[in-house]
């Protein structure tokens, strides 16, 4: 089974709300990911968590604060964020990291709008 | 860091038409994925491939790591084709997956 889960598919917050976006995986894998999708551009790389530590922050404001309490689970709290901020999450996972190159796979992507 | 070049950036065909959509890197890569991005968003995996050929059904995949770049073949094209199809690769050390800007892919019946 190569399925990432995300929920929820869809949200709507406002610039004031808090909330979560949950992502998981039961492949067994070490490494996951946080990507941001904009409309008709690439995936960019949000952060990477390796053996449930955070390897990788690709200098990302901190009303994003992502959180992984398992090694089949990462989480993305979101609070205070601004219009711009809306686009498509997606969230992946690879077997490892550690100086090794592994296939990565996404799950289906939550859309987000800030109101 | 590592550039990806992806082309053509657009591309429309008839039901039926092959294509051949082309992905060239700037480094060394330990890494290269081909994916297709539905309407819905979810991207999904075509090929895992950093060496070598490829094939699954009607897609197969090239890549000449020496020359740094990468073929992906759609023969016989159905219009669940349409999508966006992105290349993405990572160098060495584990690094992270630096996608191109991906090829627009229309196909009318």
């Amino acid at each position: 089974d190569t399925e990432v889960t995300q929920t929820p598919k869809h949200l709507v917050m406002g610039m004031t709300n808090k909330k979560s976006l949950k992502c998981e995986q039961h492949m067994g894998h070490r490494a996951m990911y946080w990507y941001k999708q904009k409309a008709k551009k690439p995936p960019e790389l949000m952060f990477v968590y390796s053996y449930e530590k955070l390897s990788i922050n690709e200098s990302v404001p901190s009303r994003f604060s992502p959180e992984c309490p398992n090694s089949s689970l990462l989480n993305l709290h979101l609070h205070a964020l601004q219009p711009e901020d809306s686009a498509l999450y997606l969230c992946a996972s690879s077997q490892g990291l550690l100086g090794t190159s592994y296939e990565q796979y996404f799950g289906p992507g939550t859309r987000l709008t800030v109101t | 860091g590592i550039q990806v070049e992806q082309s053509p950036p657009d591309l429309i065909l008839q039901e039926g038409a092959n294509s051949t959509l082309r992905c060239n890197f700037s480094d060394s890569v330990n890494n290269l994925q081909w994916f297709h991005q539905n309407p819905w968003g979810q991207l999904i995996n075509l090929f895992y491939i950093p060496s070598g050929t490829k094939q699954n059904g009607r897609l197969s995949a090239t890549t000449v790591a020496t020359e740094r770049y990468s073929l992906l073949y759609i023969s016989s094209s159905q219009t669940t084709d349409s999508g966006v199809y992105f290349c993405a690769v990572e160098r060495a050390s584990g690094s992270r997956l630096t996608f191109g800007e991906g090829t627009q892919l229309t196909v009318n019946p």
